[in-house]
């Protein structure tokens, strides 16, 4: 089983949708968790961290169930400027970053 | 905003050959790493280093691989005998403290082996 699971996709969208990202992950003791948003060829950018009461940024909303080991994205009233792959990332405190191999996204005008 | 400079932003090399990728850290963070990402492929971590020391590597780190902090500001990955697939985009990250912060990654460096 991989350790952290994404959707490929490619999930394409009409400007203004609402689209929503999952994830898993394998480790129970992992402690850490982030979504990273990563532009082709480009380096992963931090988009927000993940806390288990669920916390929002802007028209970014991320949740996290622990007892599920289920990590989610959701993204509203999508831009252009959204089309990225989008990184789920975990962080067990004796390991270091685990990358989801990523969903890509392509917002259309 | 602080960012993590990594150099040469491409490097093409020959196989067999050493090649050093550059990094330097944002001043005041603790803890330096190198992930790779094989193009088409996931980042991989490589190793991390904390108090002048690796603190862990994956296996994809072995003898070929080594990491050095020579002054304090820079943060170098040696590749000796570079095999074809060694071509990947190798990013340096540092972070402050507490993995429940993001780490902030250098725009990374393109090695191509020929």
């Amino acid at each position: 089983r991989k350790e952290v699971e994404q959707d490929p996709g490619p999930f394409n969208v009409p400007e203004g949708a609402t689209v929503a990202f999952n994830c898993t992950y394998s480790n129970s003791a992992s402690q850490s968790f982030f979504w990273y948003r990563q532009d082709c060829r480009k380096e992963p950018k931090l988009l927000m961290s993940v806390y288990s009461s669920g916390n929002e940024d802007g028209r970014f909303t991320a949740q996290l169930n622990r007892a599920s080991q289920y990590i989610s994205l959701l993204i509203r009233d999508s831009k252009l400027s959204d089309s990225a792959t989008y990184l789920c990332v975990v962080n067990h405190p004796a390991r270091q970053l685990t990358f989801g191999s990523g969903t890509q996204l392509t917002v259309l005008p | 905003e602080p960012e993590v400079t990594q150099t040469p932003s491409h490097q093409v090399t020959q196989m067999g050959q050493e090649v050093i990728l550059r990094c330097v850290p944002i001043s005041n963070h603790l803890y330096f790493y190198w992930y790779r990402q094989i193009l088409g492929q996931k980042v991989e971590f490589l190793v991390s280093f904390y108090n002048n020391e690796i603190s862990e590597k994956s296996e994809i780190f072995d003898d070929q691989f080594s990491v050095e902090r020579p002054d304090g500001s820079n943060f170098t990955l040696k590749i000796r005998s570079t095999k074809l697939e060694d071509s990947a985009m190798y990013f340096c990250a540092s972070r402050l403290t507490g993995g429940e912060y993001g780490y902030t990654f250098g725009s990374g460096t393109r090695l191509t082996v020929v």
